[in-house]
């Protein structure tokens, strides 16, 4: 399978713990993408990286909300001491990117729920 | 100016009908339009997209119909089928906001049989 992957699947966790999710992005692609779910609602952004930079960040990500994207390859997001208002779907997606918007591939994501 | 609005918010179709859902924006930066479909508890997959220059694009039995002065797009399912039966969104991206996608509240389709 070539697409994007991520792990673990689904968590479930006690408010004031620490998660990390992880995205593997489809190989030769360049950008990677947060997006955060919850039900009955669209995806939203949280961040995105140009390989190991990142460039944005939404004000949806508080400081307990931390990602990175060493080399330029996989990515993890941490949530630290998570609270009931974290429970929802994390989304990683990941596009090649040009001089124009491109396609966002999507992970099949990661469905948090915090006690 | 972000936004991108989404109707309706639910579909009942019966199987061999058309499905239809309109989407508009507000962002004039925006240059690429697509579609995606998630069935519970899975990620979005992208279903179709279109870019501006162009006013429709069929792909089998979907179709996109964007209207660039009114800043308006559709998605026509032909020939719904039970299989069809997701959420919807309509979603839009531009150059300008490195690439995010902006999706709309999504459209919950059935198609009855």
């Amino acid at each position: 399978d070539t697409g994007v992957s991520q792990d673990p699947r689904h968590k479930i966790t006690k408010r004031g713990q620490n998660v990390t999710f992880r995205c593997d992005p489809i190989s030769e692609h360049n950008r990677l993408y947060w997006y955060r779910q919850t039900l009955g609602q669209g995806p939203e952004f949280l961040t995105y990286f140009q390989n190991e930079a990142q460039l944005e960040k939404s004000r949806l990500l508080s400081d307990r909300f931390s990602a990175e994207r060493p080399k330029g390859s996989f990515s993890t997001l941490e949530i630290q001491r998570t609270e009931q208002g974290d429970s929802a779907m994390y989304l990683c997606a990941s596009s090649f990117g040009t001089i124009e918007a491109e396609t966002q591939y999507f992970g099949p994501g990661t469905r948090l729920l915090v006690l | 100016q972000q936004q991108v609005k989404q109707s309706p918010q639910s579909l009942i179709v019966q199987k061999g009908g058309i499905s239809i859902i309109n989407c508009a924006y507000e962002n004039t930066a925006f240059d690429y339009f697509p579609w995606y479909q998630q069935f519970p508890g899975k990620g979005p997959a992208l279903l179709i997209a279109i870019r501006p220059d162009v006013s429709e694009k069929k792909e089998g039995r979907f179709t996109i119909s964007f209207n660039k002065s009114a800043k308006q797009f559709s998605l026509h399912i032909m020939d719904s089928q039970p299989g069809d039966s997701a959420t919807y969104f309509c979603a839009a991206s531009g150059r300008t906001s490195y690439d995010k996608v902006i999706f709309g509240p999504g459209t919950s389709l059935s198609v009855i049989p």
